[in-house]
């Protein structure tokens, strides 16, 4: 079953470090897409990083970095230099494509604390 | 440009009311997807129109329906409202809903059932 996994329900880190934000993913489907968005407290979703199923380099960002690990079925996020602007919900989702029903499945979401 | 605008903002309904959203789409996208986010949870998949037809459905009932118009602006309609409706709905545009298009994501209505 397609399936997105964050089992970091809450992360703290120190401003100007790095932050690695786990995820990982369960599919059948041999293309899909992954994705990372950025939820503040105002609500909106905002786009960060993608990374196709098919791609064999890592997405980059700006400061955003994404880790795949198609074996591991991972998809984790780097965040370097945290900024206190930061701070916020952060969700990882998965598109799949036709065998999948072209559902995206969002996990529950990690919310990062950015600390001065 | 004009981004994802959803309307109304806000709305109070109460149980066993109907309930229609409204969403524009990115102008030139094509695709729309409705996504409902309950406090403390990620957004749950409802819905992904493409070209005015039906492309995927989440695990919702049948009192959930969407449709999408040839201006590819979309209409999510929720039929005999529970307490548990009460939700973030999201919309999200992309230029042809396909695994590698990026999906903008609209300001959402926040619906209150009480």
């Amino acid at each position: 079953a397609q399936k997105i996994t964050q089992t970091q329900p809450g992360m703290f880190v120190q401003e100007k470090e790095a932050v690695t934000l786990d995820c990982t993913y369960d599919t059948s489907d041999q293309s899909y897409g992954l994705f990372w968005y950025k939820q503040p407290s105002s609500g909106e979703m905002i786009f960060l990083i993608y990374q196709g199923s098919y791609d064999e380099q890592n997405a980059t960002e700006g400061r955003y970095s994404l880790n795949f690990q198609k074996a591991r079925k991972s998809a984790n996020l780097v965040i370097s230099a945290s900024q206190l602007g930061d701070s916020a919900m952060y969700f990882c989702a998965m598109r799949e494509g036709l065998t999948g029903g072209f559902k995206t499945i969002f996990g529950a979401g990690t919310r990062l604390f950015v600390k001065a | 440009d004009a981004g994802v605008t959803q309307s109304p903002t806000h709305l109070i309904k109460t149980r066993g009311q109907q309930v229609t959203l409204r969403c524009s789409p990115i102008s030139g996208h094509k695709s729309v997807s409705w996504y409902q986010q309950v406090l403390g949870q990620g957004p749950q998949f409802i819905f992904q129109y493409y070209e005015k037809e039906e492309r995927g459905r989440g695990n919702f009932p049948d009192r959930f329906s969407a449709r999408q118009f040839p201006n590819y602006s979309s209409e999510l309609n929720v039929n005999a409202l529970l307490l548990g409706d009460s939700a973030l709905y999201l919309c999200a545009s992309s230029l042809r809903g396909q695994t590698n298009n990026e999906q903008f994501f609209g300001p959402g209505t926040r619906l209150t059932v009480l």
